[in-house]
């Protein structure tokens, strides 16, 4: 079965650009989890998407946004891009959506590069 | 508010021997989960174990188990019979029920090095 896939899986944009990353989680998960991961540093929580809405949100700025689709791939949306917001995005999918041992599994990443 | 704190920041281990890395955690609910994923350079994160809040025995996944004593709030990772290919950074995670939702909390990770 096929995992978690991202795309693309490197980028390079400039300060003040739009930024779009995809997601498909595995195969019967309906929840997306997206994180950002700084390097040197553990994952920080952005976004969880369940059945399409919004269930969860990060510390962070209104320039990030996300959705998730019918088929429940998402998209994570980065507006006015920083030299900040360079990292890695990682999207993790799940069964579920408020369950402790629901476990996520990770895709392999985007990385983002903003000069 | 939870919390993870993964005090080693690099690790050194002898192929073939076991490994432990240190996890402790913080939170005000009675109901979590504690994880532990793998992140080789390539990127991307792999999941290792899971033990839950109310499990009674450690959780076990092939060569990794995980020692959890919950007074001490701590959930150690051991690695037996290291590999060479067991070189990565870990990071504990940790998953609150209820109104946290998907949101998993991240230790700062331990690099582990596994020597010949």
């Amino acid at each position: 079965d096929a995992g978690v896939t991202q795309s693309p899986t490197h980028l390079i944009k400039t300060r003040g650009q739009q930024v779009t990353l995809r997601c498909s989680p595995i195969s019967g998960h309906k929840s997306v989890s997206w994180y950002q991961q700084v390097l040197g540093q553990g994952p920080q929580f952005i976004f969880q998407y369940y059945e399409k809405e919004e269930r969860g949100r990060g510390n962070f700025p209104d320039r990030f946004s996300a959705r998730q689709f019918p088929n429940y791939s998402s998209e994570l949306n980065v507006n006015a891009l920083l030299l900040g917001d360079s990292a890695l995005y990682l999207c993790a999918s799940s069964f579920l959506s408020n369950i402790a041992g629901d476990t996520q599994y990770f895709g392999p990443g985007t990385r983002l590069t903003v000069l | 508010a939870q919390k993870i704190t993964q005090t080693q920041p690099g690790m050194f281990v002898q192929e073939k021997e076991a490994v432990t890395l240190d996890c402790t955690y913080d939170t005000s609910d009675p109901s979590y989960g504690l994880f532990w994923y793998k992140q080789p350079s390539s990127g991307e994160m792999i999941f290792l174990i899971y033990q839950g809040s109310y499990d009674q025995q450690n959780a076990t996944e092939g060569r990794y188990s995980l020692n959890f004593q919950k007074a001490r709030k701590s959930a150690n990772l051991v690695i037996s019979a290291s590999q060479l290919g067991d070189s990565a950074m870990y990071f504990c995670a940790m998953r609150a029920s209820g109104t946290s939702y998907g949101k998993l909390t991240f230790g700062q990770g331990t690099i582990l090095t596994v020597h010949p």
